[in-house]
């Protein structure tokens, strides 16, 4: 059964980069869509981008100018990058993982971590 | 605003049948794509409830069931119980925008 723990600062001031990382455990970490989605306080979910083994991403289009996703295999982890954050970027993110085609479902979850973005 | 129109919010009685809508278009449910379903209570992350608009995710009961229309889906659940109360989210993806995309949610309150 795979098992995803994040990693990564609670707080983040403006401006700066919010960065956070997923190990993956209970299966290898080729053959699977890695993703990153948040949540706004009170808000729905919003998915942020993905990255499959290869190296290959694809990124909203309303955070790609600020996101970058990257993998370690020897690590069996892999991370988000968000510069230039602001408050509207205050959201508990999760990293997901699924089936390594597009609209696939996400059948693990990280625990979650809350960033907030104050100075 | 959600690309996947769902409504903020449903309730039940204990035991009666419940149905939350999910509602795209044409560059995304109403392409082909999968509908899912996920059911986040507070606290933990959301837990795969429905895959490709009608399975069961394991574990999940029978009381559960999802189905597509058009540009539409809609998840069934039966026999409330209090346990249900949670968040209900439904997901697809969107080919103009490339993108994964999520409903607003749906709270759904038992009664």
């Amino acid at each position: 059964q795979v098992q995803l723990q994040m990693s990564g600062p609670g707080l983040v001031k403006p401006s700066e980069t919010l960065s956070l990382t997923c190990i993956v455990s209970g299966d290898s970490i080729s053959g699977y869509y890695w993703s990153w989605i948040r949540q706004p306080p009170g808000k729905g979910l919003e998915w942020i981008g993905c990255i499959y083994y290869s190296g290959s991403t694809d990124y909203n289009p309303s955070l790609r100018s600020r996101v970058t996703i990257s993998v370690d295999m020897s690590k069996k982890q892999f991370s988000l990058r968000l510069t230039s954050v602001t408050a509207a970027d205050t959201a508990l993110y999760y990293c997901a993982g699924g089936a390594p085609y597009s609209g696939s479902p996400f059948d693990y979850w990280g625990q979650g971590t809350l960033v907030t973005v104050s100075s | 605003q959600s690309v996947l129109t769902q409504p903020p919010s449903v309730s039940g009685a204990p035991g009666q049948r419940v149905t939350i809508s999910c509602t795209g278009s044409s560059s995304n449910i109403g392409a082909g794509y999968d509908v899912h379903w996920y059911q986040q209570v507070p606290g933990p992350a959301p837990k795969l409830l429905i895959y490709r608009n009608n399975n069961r995710a394991s574990g999940v009961p029978g009381r559960f069931s999802g189905s597509k229309s058009g540009t539409s889906a809609s998840l069934a659940i039966t026999g409330l119980q209090v346990e249900d109360e949670a968040d209900y989210y439904c997901q697809s993806f969107d080919t103009n925008l490339r993108t994964w995309v999520f409903g607003g949610g749906t709270k759904l309150t038992v009664l």
